[in-house]
């Protein structure tokens, strides 16, 4: 397998604009999650799946922040508009059936920076 | 409720030197604890986990983990450093059954010839 794939790598973009950040979890997981991390904050979770379907968004910052998960293979995470403090890198990752003992795989991670 | 607290941010060593980053928890119920490590411009990957069983754990890369209850710890080591270990390197707990991963802030690597 290819492993959690995201899209972009790098997005540099201007305050105010619209930004979609794009995640394909392994194949056959069924839970997925949005992480963000920051030097300030370290590694947060944001929102996570299961079987496509939003179980716990409490870490989402500020309705600016939505994420979708329209099918099993493909998750986005929009931020709408984007500010400077949105800056971070952006990591999906997935597991399956997410037991005590199952560890998360992560993608390589998309860095935002707003200017 | 659950957190992991590692002590320092950054860790030098010399190569061949023993590398020791600690991971202290906080869980509510019995842990299952994890280790990943970070390469720059990369995702995370798994080094190690301990669920049940042995309390030391032996994971990728000759590093392993021992599980200490009595001491609410879980500090990864490895007896020889090599300059391909410098990365940053992350301790997570689950502290209750399908919970999420919580991370602490890292631990910095670094080492020197």
């Amino acid at each position: 397998d290819a492993g959690v794939i995201q899209s972009p790598r790098h997005e540099v973009t201007e305050m105010g604009q619209e930004v979609t950040l794009r995640c394909k979890p392994i194949s056959g997981h069924d839970y997925l999650f949005w992480y963000r991390q920051t030097m300030m904050r370290g590694l947060e979770l944001l929102i996570y799946f299961n079987n496509n379907v939003p179980i716990d968004d409490s870490g989402m910052p500020e309705d600016r922040f939505s994420a979708k998960m329209p099918n099993a293979s493909f998750s986005t995470l929009k931020i709408q508009p984007s500010e400077p403090r949105d800056s971070a890198v952006y990591f999906c990752a997935s597991s399956f059936r997410n037991r005590m003992n199952t560890e998360a795989f992560f993608g390589q991670g998309t860095r935002l920076t707003v200017v | 409720a659950q957190s992991v607290t590692q002590l320092g941010s950054h860790v030098s060593v010399s190569e061949g030197a023993l590398v020791l980053l600690r991971c202290n928890y906080s869980s509510s119920v019995p842990p299952y604890l994890f280790w990943y490590v970070q390469y720059p411009n990369q995702g995370l990957q798994l080094l190690l986990k301990y669920t049940t069983g042995a309390t030391l754990v032996k994971g990728i890369n000759g590093f392993e983990a021992e599980f200490k209850k009595s001491e609410t710890s879980f500090h990864l080591t490895k007896p020889s450093a090599h300059m391909s270990d410098a990365a940053e390197y992350f301790c997570a707990v689950k502290g209750s059954g399908y919970s999420t991963l919580t991370f602490g802030k890292g631990t910095m690597l670094l080492v020197s010839p």
